[in-house]
């Protein structure tokens, strides 16, 4: 079956390390996008990416990395920089042929301890 | 001002209700419209696309209204199981590259 997958489902990280979140699809799309939503709030942009080693910075970009080495995978990576990074972490996947909606991962829900 | 902008509710409902719901967009380019639905601590799923000339899905009705820049979504004969929240999603940029998403309007269908 075809879809995206993220992983881990569950992440604690302490304060100071960085940590990766991995979003994987064999939906063959070209685009890639990764949100953070905070509880009671909408989806925000960190960043996106349309095709293989190329991504731009989405809205709240600051502390976190991306790298799109290949179009089947687009990981997060959390940095130390980030001064608040507890949330639910969502990767999304586009094609840009025929129905152009997003369809999600499942999630990553990051928590600092 | 932001991209999408809806009423976070919560619409508490009884079983049966017919509820609506609007979302106002920025962006007069925009190109395509949905509604997404997210159940609590679980991802968005599509729920419909919204097309111009408007369109139903069994108990859902979705419309838009360019001129003024809305869409729209009704729910008929509500069930305990369409309690969620319902994204209202706009694709504002050209070659597809952003999707915004509003902050969720919350449903409570009650018995």
């Amino acid at each position: 079956d075809g879809g995206i997958t993220q992983s881990p489902k569950y992440l604690f990280r302490k304060e100071g390390q960085n940590v990766t979140l991995s979003c994987e699809q064999n939906l063959n799309h070209d685009a890639m996008y990764w949100y953070r939503q905070d509880p009671g709030q909408g989806l925000r942009l960190i960043y996106y990416s349309q095709i293989v080693n190329d991504f731009q910075k989405g809205d709240i970009a600051e502390g976190y990395s991306v790298s799109r080495e290949k179009k089947e995978s687009f990981p997060l990576t959390v940095t130390s920089a980030q001064k608040n990074p507890t949330a639910f972490y969502l990767c999304a996947s586009i094609s840009k042929q025929g129905r152009t909606e997003a369809f999600f991962g499942q999630g990553t829900r990051l928590t600092v301890v | 001002r932001k991209e999408v902008e809806q009423d976070p509710g919560p619409f508490n409902v009884p079983e049966g209700a017919t509820v609506a719901f609007n979302c106002t967009y920025s962006n007069s380019a925009s190109q395509s419209f949905f509604w997404y639905r997210q159940d609590c601590r679980k991802e968005p799923k599509l729920l419909m696309s919204v097309y111009s000339s408007g369109n139903e899905d069994g108990r859902f009705t979705a419309q838009l209204n360019r001129a003024s820049q809305y869409i729209s979504l009704l729910i008929r004969d509500s069930k305990l199981s369409d309690s969620a929240t319902y994204l209202c999603v706009v694709n504002s940029g050209r070659n597809f590259n952003k999707f915004y998403f509003g902050s969720g309007t919350k449903l409570n269908v009650k018995p």
